[in-house]
């Protein structure tokens, strides 16, 4: 089955822990975001890849690392997370050959950072 | 700056009949999608619109896009409980780039049977 997966879905952490959100893709999509969706704000572009080795900043990328060392993969990393990084994510896929990024979206990851 | 305004935020209807939903921005885009959100899981793609002036049917939704490709709307029919859910657009194209999408801040349908 084709599907984005992200683990894990639920996380509850302290503020400065390191945490890593992954990332997975089965359809060899090129490209791949990461988003947050908060209440009141909608979904917003952290970061994205467009292939292996590249990546660049969304909108909203301060205080988020990402990699993309192979094609399928993409984590998101917090490197000393905080409060207001609280939201819910999400990370999504698509074909860099499509010509409207028509994106697959994985279900999510609740992230609450105390 | 929110460079996609939908409206309304909030739509609750009983079952059986026709809203329709606004996407508007000030800017122009080379396509405009629109997704559906489901509660405890991500966007699904139910259409993407491309031409000005477009319309694309989907069952019992309509989708139109602007002809000056800056807006858009959503229309449903003889609404059901099924169509309950978070109704997203997002315009591609901004800044010269189809592969960074922008995203409105969805407006909540709540079809009562």
């Amino acid at each position: 089955e084709a599907q984005v997966t992200q683990n894990p879905r639920y996380l509850i952490t302290v503020t400065g822990k390191k945490l890593t959100v992954t990332c997975s893709q089965n359809m060899n999509h090129e490209y791949m975001s990461w988003y947050r969706q908060d209440p009141g704000l909608g979904l917003r572009q952290i970061y994205y890849s467009m292939n292996v080795e590249v990546t660049d900043k969304g909108d909203v990328p301060e205080g988020y690392k990402v990699s993309r060392k192979e094609k399928r993969n993409f984590p998101l990393i917090l490197e000393s997370p905080s409060p207001n990084q609280t939201s819910l994510y999400f990370c999504a896929s698509s074909l860099i050959g499509q010509l409207y990024n028509e994106q697959f979206f994985g279900p999510g990851t609740r992230l609450t950072v105390l | 700056t929110q460079l996609l305004e939908q409206s309304p935020q909030f739509l609750s209807i009983q079952e059986g009949e026709n809203l329709t939903v606004y996407c508007n921005s000030s800017s122009v885009f080379s396509s405009l999608q629109w997704y559906r959100q489901e509660p405890g899981e991500g966007p699904v793609l139910l259409v993407t619109v491309v031409t000005g002036g477009e319309v694309k049917k989907l069952k019992r939704l309509t989708f139109q896009f602007g002809d000056a490709r800056k807006d858009s709307s959503l229309h449903i029919t003889a609404a059901q409980p099924g169509d309950t859910g978070l109704y997203l657009c997002a315009g591609a194209g901004r800044g010269g780039s189809n592969y960074k999408l922008t995203f409105g801040k969805g407006t909540l349908l709540t079809v009562n049977p």
